[in-house]
């Protein structure tokens, strides 16, 4: 099991600009999440899903959309990148209601300048 | 509104310098308490979870305990390999509007051991 993979590691995006995060999970894990990580502050959850085809919002939802058509995949889209949305990106994932530990990726490091 | 609160923000020790670190949490219905270790530019990596008050969980030089209020992460004899940042997170057990979902995460503690 690679577990849950993240593209790309590192990117540097001018304001106004869009781009797609990608998240994988080959463990068959039916939740996954956003969470954005800054400097000094705890990992703050953007959007969630419960499966394919169900998604909704976490705290800090502005500025991003996701979607989530199969159960392996769930890319976070940013429209019209601004410099707050620079930040550390990490998906997570977990198997199901009765068991309650996320699994992280090794995240995506985004600038925006 | 959940909360979780990490102390100290830092901690150094000596390799062999056995410590805690303290976990303070408010949760409505505490559905989990999670500890992860995260090195730099790397993501968190799971290490306990804890679901009621008296658990312990042992991995190594590593022990996680909880009360009603906090959780401690005990360090026996730590190594330099077991610097790193110790982030604490909890599940509230409470259904309502998808908050059960969710982890709240403190700050982290970073550790650094020293040879």
């Amino acid at each position: 099991n690679a577990g849950v993979t993240q593209t790309p590691k590192f990117r540097i995006l001018k304001i106004g600009q869009s781009m797609t995060l990608q998240c994988a999970q080959d463990m068959n894990h039916n939740y996954m999440y956003w969470y954005r990580q800054d400097p000094g502050m705890g990992l703050k959850l953007i959007y969630y899903s419960v499966g394919a085809g169900i998604t909704d919002k976490g705290e800090v939802p502005n500025g991003y959309n996701v979607s989530r058509s199969t159960t392996e995949d769930f890319p976070l889209r940013l429209e019209l990148a601004a410099p707050s949305q620079t930040s550390v990106y990490f998906c997570a994932s977990r198997p199901g209601t009765r068991q309650e530990t996320q699994y992280f990726g090794p995240g995506t490091r985004l600038l925006v300048l | 509104e959940d909360q979780v609160t990490q102390s100290p923000e830092a901690l150094r020790l000596q390799e062999g310098e056995s410590s805690s670190l303290n976990c303070s949490y408010t949760v409505s219905g505490l559905r989990g308490l999670f500890w992860y270790r995260q090195d730099p530019g790397k993501g968190p990596e799971f290490l306990f979870t804890l679901y009621s008050a008296g658990e312990e969980k042992e991995k190594e030089r590593l022990k996680a305990t909880i009360t009603k209020k906090e959780s401690f992460l005990h360090i026996t004899a730590p190594k330099p390999e077991d610097s790193a940042t110790y982030l604490c997170a909890v599940q509230a057990g409470r259904n309502s509007g998808g908050s059960n979902y969710k982890l709240t995460f403190g700050k982290g503690t970073l550790l650094t051991v020293n040879p």
